[in-house]
């Protein structure tokens, strides 16, 4: 099973700021890579995948990159609606999909 | 536009059954595989099974693995998940979620449905 593991768990950023999340997988999982946003109470959103895609209607300030092990969300310019938790997925090696623990993006 | 409504969740002794539904609408149903999904504030996010569009193909997460059954209906576009043998652990949101046309990830997921096992 390939473990993902993120990081911080929690990151406090002011609005209109850079946040930088990072997501380490186990084992090399090229660029089978997606990121969600989760809001409490709600389901999570599709942010990216292919480790860099953006998901139909997701703005710009967010981007992805990495591949292989090491991969990286970033949201340009915090807007107040981003304060969330991310998380990343796996899917190069199934089954088992694998999540990481999700980063907690709260305002500084 | 796509929708998925799990239903189905509720407060259960250990070692009972329950049966979780989800509705979808807004997209060709018998034509994408679906996942279960479940979250505890503990554990995070864990994925619990798939099943492909046509229903021939199951997969388990190996902690519900002989406990838990996916099935679907594609004439009544619903999806399944008959839990048996509840255990506290099974305690969570679970979700279900379509499978993206463009590789085996979720895409987009319902409100969850709250299943609680207590004594």
């Amino acid at each position: 099973e390939i473990v993902m593991t993120q990081s911080p768990a929690t990151l406090s950023v002011s609005p209109g700021e850079r946040a930088t999340l990072s997501c380490r997988a186990s084992q090399s999982v090229r660029s089978d890579l997606a990121w969600y946003q989760q809001k409490p109470g709600q389901a999570p959103r599709l942010l990216i995948y292919g480790a860099s895609t953006r998901a139909t209607g997701i703005p710009a300030r967010f981007s992805g990159s990495g591949s292989g092990t090491e991969f990286t969300l970033t949201i340009s310019s915090l807007q107040s609606e981003d304060f969330a938790v991310y998380y990343c997925q796996q899917y190069n090696n199934w089954p088992p999909w694998t999540f990481g623990q999700g980063t907690k993006v709260e305002i500084k | 536009q796509v929708q998925v409504v799990e239903s189905g969740g509720g407060v259960v002794q250990p070692g009972r059954s329950l049966r979780l539904s989800c509705a979808a609408s807004g997209f060709t149903f018998s034509t994408y595989a679906l996942h279960w999904v479940r979250q505890t504030p503990g554990k995070g996010l864990e994925w619990v099974a798939l099943i492909s569009s046509d229903g021939t193909n199951q997969y388990y997460a190996d902690s519900v693995r002989g406990r838990f059954t996916i099935s679907r209906d594609n004439s009544k576009n619903t999806l399944y998940l008959q839990m048996n043998s509840l255990r506290t652990e099974d305690m969570a949101v679970y979700f279900c979620a379509r499978v993206s046309s463009t590789g085996p990830f979720p895409d987009y997921w319902g409100q969850g449905t709250l299943v609680t096992v207590s004594p």
